[in-house]
């Protein structure tokens, strides 16, 4: 269990709809990570909240946007959803101390129909 | 910007042999940090062992160990022994030392140990 919790789990949904997938990270973490990974792009580098404040910004579509809440939990929302957004997210935390390690959820199955 | 490659898609090994999984990357930091993940079909993505740059001597986590090539710019994986659970897709991946760096994954190489 690396302390991370994502859900929810799975999620089948219609295009042109918003889903909203949430995470917790590890107690003590400040740092909350998104990653998409699809079949054909493996794993994505979404974007980065450190305490509440957005630090680094990759790959998301102007359709995605994120926050994180004073609790450090963070959403992350998919909107007007199309097929190619069929992918599992992963939520990480960490990356800080001395060993940058990143401690993953068990990630968001979102299947678009 | 940072790139991590995985040249080998997919690699198989008997059970009990020896493999090496191949990673490079192109940074032009002189500190970071280096992983190899695994991802088993139940989809978690497990941490397998790190490496410092700074550090010269290679990680070794068990059955698990790498030959970390600074100069060469090259991280491969050992699995020595391997096991019918050590099936799954590996992954490279690269952090520089800031807190807000993310990690920079390659693209995987699917493993398969066959009985």
């Amino acid at each position: 269990d690396s302390g991370v919790t994502q859900t929810p789990k799975h999620l089948i949904t219609a295009t042109g709809q918003r889903v909203t997938l949430r995470c917790s990270p590890r107690s003590g973490d400040l740092s909350v990570y998104w990653y998409q990974q699809s079949l054909d792009q493996g794993l994505q580098f979404l974007i980065q909240y450190y305490n509440g404040e957005e630090r680094a910004k990759g790959n998301i579509l102007e359709r995605f946007s994120a926050q994180q809440f004073p609790d450090l939990h963070s959403e992350l929302n998919l909107s007007s959803l199309e097929l190619g957004d069929s992918a599992l997210y992963f939520c990480a935390s960490g990356g800080g101390g001395g060993t940058g390690e990143l401690f993953f959820g068990e990630g968001s199955r979102l299947t678009v129909l | 910007a940072q790139t991590v490659t995985q040249s080998q898609p997919e690699m198989s090994v008997q059970e009990a042999e020896t493999v090496t999984l191949s990673c490079t990357y192109d940074t032009s930091e002189s500190n970071y940090y280096l992983f190899w993940y695994k991802q088993p079909p139940s989809r978690q993505m497990i941490l397998v062992i790190r490496q410092e740059a700074y550090k010269q001597q290679n990680a070794t986590e068990n059955r698990f160990s790498v030959n970390f090539q600074k100069a060469a710019k090259s991280f491969s994986l050992k699995i020595s022994d391997s096991q019918l659970g050590d099936t799954a897709m590996y992954f490279c991946a690269f952090k520089p030392p800031r807190s807000q760096g993310n990690l920079i994954f390659g693209k995987g190489t699917k493993l398969s140990v066959k009985p």
